[in-house]
C-alpha cells in the first residue's frame, strides 16, 4: 500500500493522559499536514511541515499539542493532558511541493476518544 | 480568513435521481477540491479545479470564479454514492485547505 498511513486508527484515553499518532505520508512527498476533524464538522488546519521544517501552526495548536517530523519522512502529533473536547479524528495528508500546486492526499485518521 | 458555505448539509434522494451540492467561499482562491469521506473516517480526493468543469464518469464539478461558488453533480445517483462530500479551498499564497461543513448525502434504493 503506497498511500498515507496513520496510526493508531483508534485511541480512547483518559481525560489527562498524553497520547501520540504518527502519520507516514507517500514515500515521494515532501509536504505533510495534519487536519482535525470534530463530529458533523469539516475539518480544521493544525500545521504543516515542507521536509522536516514546520512552516505553518494554526491557533488551534495550543500549547498541548506538539508536531514533528524529525527527518523529513513520518510525522508525529503529540497532545499532552488530554481533555474531553479533544475528542475528533486526527487527518493527515501529504503531498508534493514544486512550482505549481499538486493535491493532498489523505489517511485513513485517527480517532480519538477522550473519557 | 475564507469562509466556505455549502449546501444542502443533509440531502436524502433516491436511487437514479440528480443530486447538485453547492459551495460557497468568500475570498478570491487559488484551487478548490471536492472531497469524498465515508463512514470510518477515510477522505478522498474528488475534483481539483481553478477554473471551468471537469467530470469523472457520473461525477461532474463546475466553478464559477467571479461568482465564488462551485457545484457538485451526481448523475445516475446509486446507493454507493452515499458519503459526506466536502468542499474545500486554498487560499492565494497558502498552502493549508479550509474546509465546508459537509453535506451528508443519502441515496435510498
Amino acid at each position: 500500500d503506497t498511500g498515507v498511513s496513520q496510526d493508531p486508527r483508534h485511541k480512547i484515553t483518559k481525560r489527562g493522559q498524553n497520547v501520540t499518532f504518527r502519520c507516514d505520508p507517500i514515500s515521494e512527498h515532501n509536504r505533510l499536514y495534519w487536519y482535525r476533524q470534530t463530529l458533523g464538522q469539516g475539518p480544521e488546519f493544525l500545521t504543516y511541515f515542507q521536509n522536516e521544517a514546520q512552516l505553518e501552526k494554526s491557533r488551534l495548536l495550543s500549547d498541548r499539542f506538539s508536531a514533528e517530523r524529525p527527518k523529513g519522512s513520518f510525522s508525529t502529533l503529540e497532545i499532552q493532558r488530554t481533555e474531553q473536547g479533544d475528542s475528533a479524528m486526527y487527518l493527515c495528508a501529504s503531498s508534493f511541493s514544486g512550482g505549481t500546486y499538486y493535491e493532498q492526499y489523505f489517511g485513513p485518521g485517527t480517532r480519538l476518544t477522550v473519557t | 480568513k475564507n469562509e466556505v458555505e455549502q449546501s444542502p448539509q443533509n440531502l436524502t434522494a433516491q436511487e437514479g435521481e440528480f443530486i447538485t451540492i453547492n459551495c460557497s467561499y468568500s475570498v478570491g482562491i487559488s484551487a478548490l477540491h471536492w472531497l469524498q469521506q465515508h463512514p470510518g473516517g477515510g477522505i478522498v480526493s474528488l475534483f481539483m479545479l481553478s477554473s471551468g468543469k471537469k467530470k469523472h464518469g457520473r461525477l461532474i464539478a463546475t466553478i464559477n470564479i467571479q461568482e465564488k461558488h462551485s457545484s457538485l453533480h451526481i448523475t445516475a445517483s446509486h446507493p454507493r454514492d452515499s458519503a459526506v462530500y466536502i468542499c474545500a479551498v486554498r487560499n492565494q499564497g497558502a498552502q493549508k485547505l479550509v474546509f465546508g461543513q459537509g453535506t451528508r448525502l443519502t441515496i435510498n434504493p
